[in-house]
């Protein structure tokens, strides 16, 4: 069955930073990219970037860079997350998912097929 | 960046009613346009690739068209657990964007 589990709950003072780690299973962790959205309560989905385990590429939305750094460990098949200089305005829930394809007549689709159940980061002095 | 842009906004429908939600891109996207669903509290549930290719095990009474600008999700009878928050993502250009969401209600 294929997975990602989440770290748990994190409460940050501004200004400090965070790190949510992603754990896939039930397939080979370095043959998909994952990617992280995440959702301040009440609100919509917001892509944050993605990471490629198998070559170490990042993509990271221009909002979030220098502000976020997204890794992984193959020794420890996760994946992991850091937001730095938190605000506010960074509560929410933080997802990884994995970013599957379509590769067919000449178009490279990607999506989000597996989903983590989320991370809850809260800032708060 | 792309906008995404859906509507209604919010929708009101009963069980056995055929709806559609509609997405705009604010520029040409292909078929590069996805549809996923969220219930309250949870992780958001892949439906729909390539605008119109249904994920698998997902129930065939859900449906997407389009290409270009403009894009349709279609319920066509609607089931109790079928009302939740839906939300179109392109994938065209980094970053990846979704629409604000269109959350679907019992009448």
């Amino acid at each position: 069955q294929v997975q990602l589990v989440q770290s748990g709950a994190e409460v940050k003072k501004p200004g400090a930073s965070v790190r949510v780690s992603c754990k896939p299973s039930g397939y080979t962790f370095t043959s998909y990219d994952i990617n992280w959205v995440r959702q301040a309560p009440g609100q919509g989905l917001e892509w944050m970037g993605w990471v490629t385990p198998r070559s170490g590429n990042t993509d990271y939305a221009q909002k979030f860079r220098g502000r976020v750094t997204m890794t992984w460990d193959t020794s420890m098949s996760t994946v992991y997350m850091d937001l730095g200089s938190l605000r506010s305005e960074d509560t929410a829930v933080y997802y990884c998912a994995r970013g599957g394809a379509f590769a067919e007549n000449g178009y490279y689709i990607q999506y989000m097929d597996v989903w983590g159940k989320g991370t809850t980061v809260t800032v708060s002095s | 960046d792309i906008q995404m842009t859906q509507s209604p906004s919010s929708l009101s429908a009963s069980v056995g009613d055929r709806v559609t939600i509609t997405c705009r891109a604010s520029q040409s996207i292909s078929i590069y346009l996805n549809w996923y669903q969220q219930k309250s509290g949870k992780a958001p549930k892949f439906l729909i690739y390539a605008a119109s290719s249904l994920q698998s095990g997902v129930p065939s009474r859900f449906s997407g068209s389009g290409s270009g600008t403009d894009f349709t999700l279609t319920i066509s009878s609607l089931q109790p657990e079928d009302f939740a928050t839906y939300y179109c993502h392109q994938t065209y250009s980094t970053p990846y964007t979704f629409g604000q969401g269109t959350k679907l209600e019992i009448k």
